[in-house]
């Protein structure tokens, strides 16, 4: 059964701040990997796909990595700003078109 | 990126009463649906697949004859919670499946349910 933890589970850090976020999952065969965003009360805002086949993603500011071996993937923000603060949540399908199996998410706040 | 929308965003019911929530496509076709429940500071839980013009797939645990699914057309696909009860108080999600860029899936804004 796919479990999917991401770390940590909460991350405060001043603005500007270039930061790391982490999601490992247990099964490697996975179909594709999305990070998504969520604010307060709001639905979910996709970030960044990845393919299975795929090492990395990048979009502005976000650049998502995947090593499937190991079963981790990272999203990395640089120069953060308070605007980005939110929940981020990892996801991951086994197999084509199929359901997405989240991690807890991870709380990140950036002070100005 | 493909939108999807919900109606009602939020909805507040008396305990035994049933409530349909909508889920559309708006710019897209989407074979496949898929109906999310998250709880305070949780995370989502996928509650049942939903594909065009077939039954919904529940998964374990979800009751399949208190939350009826109908995908009755390729942008739209409904939840109803029938005799709904103060647990299921919850935030609900859709999703859509665009079928394509690696069955990148969208969702929706979520509708809040309040059981009283």
């Amino acid at each position: 059964k796919q479990e999917v933890t991401q770390i940590p589970a909460a991350l405060s850090v001043p603005e500007g701040e270039n930061l790391v976020l982490n999601c490992s999952f247990t099964d490697s065969a996975i179909y594709n990997l999305q990070w998504f965003r969520q604010d307060p009360g709001k639905g979910l805002t996709s970030l960044l796909l990845i393919q299975s086949s795929q090492r990395e993603q990048t979009s502005g500011r976000l650049n998502a990595s995947l090593d499937k071996s190991s079963g981790r993937s990272t999203l990395y923000i640089a120069a953060s700003q308070p605007g980005d603060s939110a929940t981020y949540l990892c996801a991951v399908s086994g197999n084509q078109g199929g359901k997405l199996i989240f991690g807890q998410g991870t709380e990140l706040s950036v002070k100005p | 990126g493909a939108v999807v929308s919900q109606h009602p965003s939020w909805v507040i019911c008396k305990s035994g009463t049933s409530v349909k929530i909508e889920c559309r496509s708006l710019d897209f076709q989407a074979t496949t649906m898929f109906w999310y429940r998250q709880f305070p500071k949780q995370s989502l839980m996928l509650m049942a697949t939903s594909n065009e013009g077939s039954k919904a797939t529940y998964e374990q645990g979800v009751e399949k004859d208190k939350f009826l699914i109908n995908h009755a057309s390729l942008t739209l696909s409904t939840l109803t919670v029938t005799s709904a009860h103060p647990e299921d108080s919850s935030f609900y999600i859709c999703s859509a499946d665009t079928g394509v860029s690696y069955n990148e899936q969208f969702f929706g804004p979520g509708t809040r349910l309040t059981v009283l």
